[in-house]
């Protein structure tokens, strides 16, 4: 079955600063990538995704970028922000089960003002 | 419009006490999932409904672990006889379609089994 790999666990940044997290898969027919955050105590939600028909996708100040060759998708988010922090994790959709969420075991990122 | 809600958000049971964990999707929505998030981990599937019928429960760990939806709406996770192991939080989502799409989480529901 489809796993995930994620890291790093933990990520510090100064404020302003770029933040890049990464995430290879195994299965190579998953074809979506969402991408949650989680606050503490809070709910996952979702922040960005992309599906395997795309190379690259953006939002603001978000964008996450695939490489189905490779089997890795990254999260990067410029001009970091202390409401940043918080636990960031990929997910795979396998193809064979394509409701169904992979998750990654999730990055933890802080942003020091 | 009100999102996925959970009750209760926090229960403690002793060893051996059977609970059940209520789920309320947004209204509408055909699927509702089930994951088991450990602490420092990832949401891990348990199962997935597609309207009230259960198509997918290969993530349920144990015998002990049931979960219904029988209206096609509410959905409750029922574990029979918890164990220590079963410490969790228990997270709720739901989507508008069966295949890929977004899923809304809930609050999640926090069990502590002393």
């Amino acid at each position: 079955g489809e796993n995930v790999e994620q890291h790093p666990s933990t990520l510090s940044v100064q404020e302003g600063d770029s933040a890049v997290i990464k995430c290879t898969y195994s299965d190579s027919a998953s074809n979506y990538f969402p991408w949650y955050k989680q606050e503490l105590g809070k709910r996952p939600q979702l922040i960005i995704d992309i599906r395997s028909n795309v190379g690259e996708k953006k939002d603001q100040r978000i964008a996450v970028t695939l490489n189905k060759t490779a089997k890795h998708f990254s999260l990067h988010i410029t001009e970091t922000q202390p409401e940043d922090s918080a636990v960031y994790f990929c997910a795979a959709s396998p193809m064979d089960s394509s409701y169904k969420l992979i998750f990654g075991s999730g990055t933890r990122l802080l942003v020091r003002p | 419009g009100a999102g996925v809600s959970q009750s209760p958000r926090y229960k403690v049971a002793k060893r051996g006490q059977d609970v059940a964990l209520r789920c309320d999707p947004i209204s509408g929505h055909v699927s509702l999932f089930w994951y088991q998030q450990a602490l420092g981990q990832g949401p891990e599937f348990l199962t997935y409904f597609q309207n009230e019928a259960q198509l997918d429960k290969s993530g349920l760990p144990s015998d002990r672990f049931f979960a219904e939806r029988p209206e096609g709406s509410v959905s409750t996770l029922k574990i029979q006889r918890t164990q220590q192991e079963d410490s969790a939080v228990y997270l709720c989502a739901s989507s508008l379609v069966g295949a890929t799409g977004e899923q809304y989480f809930g609050p999640g529901t926090r069990l502590t089994v002393t």
